[in-house]
């Protein structure tokens, strides 16, 4: 069973460069579309975008300015950026699998990791 | 974007009854909603795909129904693993996007 885990900092200072790993284990990145997803108390799941295994990706318009996403097939494991970060941009982040396309449902997710912003 | 409107936003039932959850979409799409079950400090969990269709180990009280504009997740009998927050997902457009959440609380 393909298993998710995200890393990164706890805490992210504003204006700063939100990073994050997502390594897969138990199965391939290639042939899927691996989206980031972030969830607050505010705005509810919120889809950050997706990356394809080849690289190809698509991003959420309302964060296409500074999200940026890569993908290491050797490693099995995506990451995310999000620059310039606000305190708005404080919420668990997770990483998905897309079970079907590009235009997809999430079959398996990482356990989510809590990003603060914050001076 | 599609907007996902989730009603009620809080249910609260004893064990043994029945759930009755609804998620309204701005525009048709199709039949292509997902329904995922969030327990807290836990990652959402696929249920239902594609409107009607089971994940892989999902028990039979859960199911789903619905098409174009309206949706409805059914619990036939609460288990006390079953409260929990409910949301659905639509896979039809750009960007993906989520509905609000229902939370199924005991009474």
């Amino acid at each position: 069973q393909v298993q998710l885990q995200e890393s990164g900092p706890g805490l992210v200072k504003p204006s700063e460069t939100l990073s994050l790993t997502c390594v897969v284990s138990g199965g391939f990145i290639s042939g899927f579309y691996w989206s980031w997803i972030r969830q607050t108390p505010g705005k509810g799941l919120e889809w950050i975008g997706h990356i394809y295994y080849r690289g190809d990706t698509n991003y959420n318009p309302s964060l296409k300015s500074r999200v940026s996403m890569s993908v290491d097939t050797s490693k099995n494991q995506v990451s995310l950026k999000l620059k310039y970060v606000t305190a708005e941009d404080t919420a668990v982040y997770y990483c998905a699998r897309g079970a079907s396309g590009s235009l997809s449902w999430f079959d398996s997710w990482g356990q989510g990791t809590l990003v603060t912003v914050s001076s | 974007e599609i907007v996902l409107t989730q009603s009620p936003a809080t249910l609260s039932l004893s064990p043994g009854e029945r759930a009755t959850l609804s998620c309204r979409a701005s525009q048709s799409i199709n039949r292509y909603l997902a329904w995922y079950q969030q327990r807290p400090g836990r990652a959402p969990r696929l249920l239902i795909y594609d409107s009607s269709n089971r994940a892989t180990g999902i028990p039979a009280r859960f199911s789903g129904s619905g098409s174009g504009t309206g949706f409805t997740l059914t619990i036939s009998s609460l288990e006390a693993e079953d409260f929990a927050v409910y949301y659905c997902q639509q896979r039809t457009d750009w960007p993906l996007t989520f509905g609000g959440g229902t939370k199924v609380e005991m009474k």
